[in-house]
């Protein structure tokens, strides 16, 4: 399995709302990421996680919230978002080994509309 | 941080022609240089990838070349074909391990049959 999977591909959500978005992998990938891509843009980085545990935050409103249940999951929690935050997530995982720079998967994202 | 710049924006090719996109980064301490893919609506992929020890890779119609003094690398796509249209990005990492990738502005590349 050399997948990244998110969940669910499309959401459309209030600016009230709350809702979560969810991304799993089964290569033994002890780092994973959220992305957050603009239409014609590049993906900026959001979160990493290493090894279960946050290691960067770049600075991410607190609207927006990771978390990581175990080496398999990532999951990002939404809370009164607002419409400038409708993009497309990606989720992407790399193994993580000390020294060595290594590929990075992508999901093929969520994409979020915040209306 | 790491600043990576990318050219050209855009770029159209008669098929069978050479395609060539160039990036430029700031830190010298970055040691990864991936590129990636990305169709309409799709996921990035990872199409070759570059280490700072080495100076040149090639995978069939793909090769990436890397100047650790200029700070500077190059895709280099040959003999192109319509299913090689798409927007490609390339990228920097400073770190080892958890990749802290800061990617180009883009290039978007059109085939033309």
């Amino acid at each position: 399995d050399t997948e990244v999977t998110q969940t669910p591909k499309h959401l459309v959500m209030g600016m009230t709302n709350k809702k979560s978005l969810k991304c799993e992998q089964h290569m033994g990938h002890r780092a994973m990421y959220w992305y957050k891509q603009k239409a014609k843009k590049p993906p900026e980085l959001m979160f990493v996680y290493s090894y279960e545990k946050l290691s960067i935050n770049e600075s991410v409103p607190s609207r927006f919230s990771p978390e990581c249940p175990n080496s398999s999951l990532l999951n990002l929690h939404l809370h009164a978002l607002q419409p400038e935050d409708s993009a497309l997530y990606l989720c992407a995982s790399s193994p993580d080994r000390q020294a060595l720079n290594t590929e990075a998967f992508f999901g093929q994202g969520t994409r979020l509309t915040v209306v | 941080g790491e600043n990576v710049e990318q050219h050209p924006s855009t770029l159209s090719v008669q098929e069978g022609d050479s395609a060539v996109i160039k990036c430029t980064y700031s830190d010298s301490a970055s040691n990864y240089f991936p590129w990636y893919k990305q169709e309409l609506g799709k996921r990035p992929q990872l199409i070759i990838d570059i280490r700072s020890n080495v100076g040149e890779k090639k995978d069939q119609r793909i090769a990436v070349t890397l100047n650790k003094t200029a700070k500077h690398f190059s895709l280099h796509i040959t003999e192109t074909q319509p299913e090689d249209s798409a927007v490609y990005f390339c990228a920097a990492s400073i770190r080892a391990g958890a990749n802290n990738l800061f990617f180009g502005t883009g290039t978007r590349l059109t085939v033309i049959p």
